[in-house]
C-alpha cells in the first residue's frame, strides 16, 4: 500500500530564511508527487508537481523540489520565507491514472518568525 | 471565478439527519474526486467519477455514505443518518489527468 511520511509536524523559521520540508513515500511502482499548500479554513492549493524528467521541479511561489529515487524522498525547498509563506503543506502520491485518488501525508505545520 | 465549487462551506447538522453537499467542477473536467479531512490529519480519498462513472470507492465510503455525478458534470455527496465521527473538512477535487485541484471544502460539524 502506498504511504506518505512527513516527518515534521511543526516547523518554525525565521522571515527571509530558507526552508526545507521533508516527505518520503512508498510506493510500488513509479510515483506521481505533490505539494500542497492549505491556509486555514481553505482547500488545497497545488504548489509543485513531479511525473518524470527532471529531479529538480520548480513550482509556484518561489518554491521548488527534488525528487531522489533512492532516498524515496521529495523535499520541498525555499531559498527565502515570507509571513505569507505560514500555512499547512502536505506532500502526496499517486498513481498514472490516478482512479485511487492522492495519498497525502499528514501535513507539516509552518510558523514563520519576524 | 472558474475554480471549483463546493456548497455550502459550511454545514451544521444534528446528529441523525442526512446532509448533501455539491461539488462545481472547473469546466471540462472530467475526472471528480471527494476527500474528507479530520482535524490534524491529510485529505482521505472517498470516491473518484470518471465523468459520471463512479470508478472507485474507499472503504472509508460507509454505507450510510452516497456520491452521484448524474450528467458528468456537478456532483452531490449525501451523508445519511450522520454521526459526530462523520464531522469533517469535505473536499472535492477535480482535473483532466492525475493532477487535481481543489475547492475550498464543505466543513460538516454534526452536533
Amino acid at each position: 500500500a502506498q504511504s506518505v511520511t512527513q516527518p515534521d509536524i511543526h516547523i518554525t523559521v525565521s522571515e527571509g530564511a530558507s526552508l526545507e520540508l521533508r516527505c518520503n513515500y512508498s510506493y510500488g511502482a513509479t510515483p506521481y508527487l505533490f505539494w500542497y499548500v492549505q491556509s486555514p479554513g481553505q482547500g488545497l492549493q497545488l504548489l509543485l508537481k513531479y511525473f518524470s524528467g527532471d529531479t529538480l521541479v520548480q513550482g509556484i511561489k518561489g518554491f521548488e523540489a527534488e525528487f531522489k529515487r533512492s532516498q524515496s524522498s521529495f523535499n520541498l525547498r525555499k531559498p527565502s520565507v515570507h509571513w505569507s509563506d505560514a500555512a499547512e503543506y502536505f506532500c502526496a502520491v499517486g498513481a498514472a491514472g490516478g482512479a485511487d485518488g492522492l495519498t497525502f501525508g499528514k501535513g507539516t505545520h509552518l510558523i514563520i518568525q519576524p | 471565478d472558474t475554480g471549483v465549487s463546493q456548497d455550502p462551506r459550511h454545514k451544521i447538522t444534528k446528529r441523525g439527519q442526512n446532509v448533501t453537499f455539491r461539488c462545481d467542477p472547473i469546466s471540462e473536467h472530467n475526472r471528480l474526486y471527494w476527500y474528507r479531512q479530520t482535524l490534524g490529519q491529510g485529505p482521505e480519498f472517498l470516491t473518484y467519477f470518471q465523468n459520471e462513472a463512479q470508478l472507485e470507492k474507499s472503504r472509508l465510503l460507509s454505507d450510510r455514505f452516497s456520491a452521484e455525478r448524474p450528467k458528468g458534470s456537478f456532483s452531490t455527496l449525501e451523508i445519511q443518518r450522520t454521526e459526530q465521527g462523520d464531522s469533517a473538512m469535505y473536499l472535492c477535487a477535480t482535473g483532466v489527468s492525475t493532477e487535481a485541484f481543489f475547492g475550498q471544502g464543505t466543513r460538516l460539524t454534526v452536533v
